[in-house]
């Protein structure tokens, strides 16, 4: 039981490239976001998806555009990086709309040059 | 917006000593919980609160809820280097949602 995981753990863009952040569960849970952290910012909410086949925007989803295609997997993409979107950036899940806790992963430092 | 103003920001302290970090906030929330967050990790939850006055205490950190569930407090008695990290309130907005706001964190470190 890993939990939740983060692939990559670090990443080097130059502006205008693109990527994609994988975010993987095998605890079954229905709800996956993502968040990015920056200094004296706390935590983000980008993107989210309450369930396989959904998803919804957050508090700061300009830029970035995700996919839930399978339950266990959330897939955060940036198809033309920005300086912006130097960050570290978090996935989390939920397991449903009666438990409050959220499990986050280990994290994915990205930065944009 | 923030809407989750926590303070203070940076707090160091030397080990024995106690302290409060506030969560403050004009909305109302139906729930609130606080996280710790070591370097090169993830959050991890500490406690959920949820009713108006509610106090929660977890070994030596007591959380309390505010009467109007617009604030939240955590105190930390007789501090130990352990607790070193940073201190992340969250809160949803209304019963059912799916959405968390997380304040701006408090960043402690405790000296031995």
């Amino acid at each position: 039981n890993a939990g939740v995981t983060q692939t990559p753990k670090f990443r080097v863009l130059k502006t205008g490239q693109s990527m994609t952040l994988l975010c993987a569960q095998d605890m079954n849970h229905e709800y996956m976001y993502w968040y990015r952290q920056d200094p004296g910012m706390g935590l983000r909410l980008i993107h989210y998806s309450v369930g396989e086949g959904t998803t919804a925007k957050g508090e700061v989803p300009d830029g970035y555009n995700v996919s839930r295609l399978k339950k266990q997997n959330f897939l955060l993409g940036l198809e033309s990086a920005a300086p912006s979107q130097t960050s570290v950036y978090f996935c989390a899940s939920r397991d449903g709309d009666l438990t409050y806790e959220q499990y986050f992963g280990p994290g994915t430092r990205l930065t944009v040059t | 917006t923030q809407l989750l103003e926590q303070s203070p920001q940076f707090l160091s302290i030397q080990e024995g000593e106690n302290l409060t970090v506030y969560c403050n906030s004009s909305s109302v929330f139906s729930s609130l919980q606080w996280y710790r967050q070591e370097p090169g990790e993830g959050p991890v939850l500490l406690v959920t609160v949820v009713t108006g006055g509610e106090v929660k205490k977890l070994k030596r950190l007591t959380f309390q809820f505010g009467d109007a569930r617009k604030d939240s407090s955590l105190h930390i008695t007789a501090a130990q280097p352990g607790d070193t990290g940073l201190y992340l309130c969250a809160g949803a907005r209304a019963s059912g949602t799916y959405k968390y706001i997380f304040g701006t964190g408090t960043r402690l470190k405790v000296l031995a």
